[in-house]
């Protein structure tokens, strides 16, 4: 079965630091891998996602996730942190039958 | 074009009563989901259903049903509420695709109290 690990619940980084949230995938075929962003007392809103189509996958709001087979890793990025950045963000793996894996989350403050 | 709606934003009812939360699509898509999301779990997958009048079990779907009479229309059921069922529920949308990466797309969730 296919699985999703996000490392760290909470993460805090100051304005204009880099944000670097992990994840981490099993699967045992290649997977359809998606960043969803979460703001306060909304639904999910699609960030990015990997498709096989390039490794290097550039989302909205200046995010990007590299997908790195070797480690089984999709790790989010951003190189500065905006306030408006603050959120709780979820990693998610396709089974390949249209339904989505969810992570359990990382909330991601911003501080000035 | 609304995308998904969710009716009501937020109810509190007492054990054992029953209510439907309300979702509609407007994007013709024939894929909808229902999540439920609890604080520290994620969203976790109680039904889905690929076309009108199709639908399957997720992983938690044990005190609730759900019908696709409709492409835009997926209604889920709580017909004996219990206090595990406080959560907030979220419904989305897809297109039917032969491929696994199509984007869900999200309502704005239904805040649900169980006391």
């Amino acid at each position: 079965a296919q699985s999703v690990t996000q490392l760290g619940s909470h993460v805090s980084v100051s304005e204009g630091a880099l944000v670097l949230l992990r994840c981490n995938y099993s699967s045992s075929v290649p997977p359809y891998l998606f960043w969803y962003v979460q703001y306060p007392n909304q639904g999910l809103q699609l960030l990015l996602k990997y498709t096989s189509a390039a490794t290097l996958v550039k989302g909205i709001n200046g995010f990007e996730a590299e997908f790195k087979k070797s480690e089984t890793s999709f790790h989010l990025t951003k190189p500065s942190a905006h306030m408006s950045d603050a959120a709780e963000y979820f990693c998610a793996v396709s089974d390949n039958t249209d339904k989505l894996i969810f992570g359990t989350g990382t909330r991601l403050q911003v501080f000035p | 074009n609304a995308g998904v709606t969710q009716t009501p934003k937020f109810r509190i009812l007492k054990i054992g009563q029953s209510m439907t939360l309300q979702c509609t699509q407007d994007m013709n898509h024939n894929y909808m989901y229902w999540y439920r999301q609890d604080p520290g779990m994620g969203l976790k997958l109680i039904y889905y259903s690929v076309g009108a009048g199709i639908t399957d079990k997720g992983e938690v779907p044990n005190g609730y049903n759900v019908s696709r009479s409709t492409t835009e229309d997926f209604p889920l059921r709580l017909e004996l509420a219990a206090p595990s069922q406080t959560s907030v529920y979220f419904c989305a949308s897809s297109w039917e695709t032969s491929s696994s990466y199509n984007e869900q797309f999200f309502g704005p969730g239904t805040r649900l109290t169980v006391l």
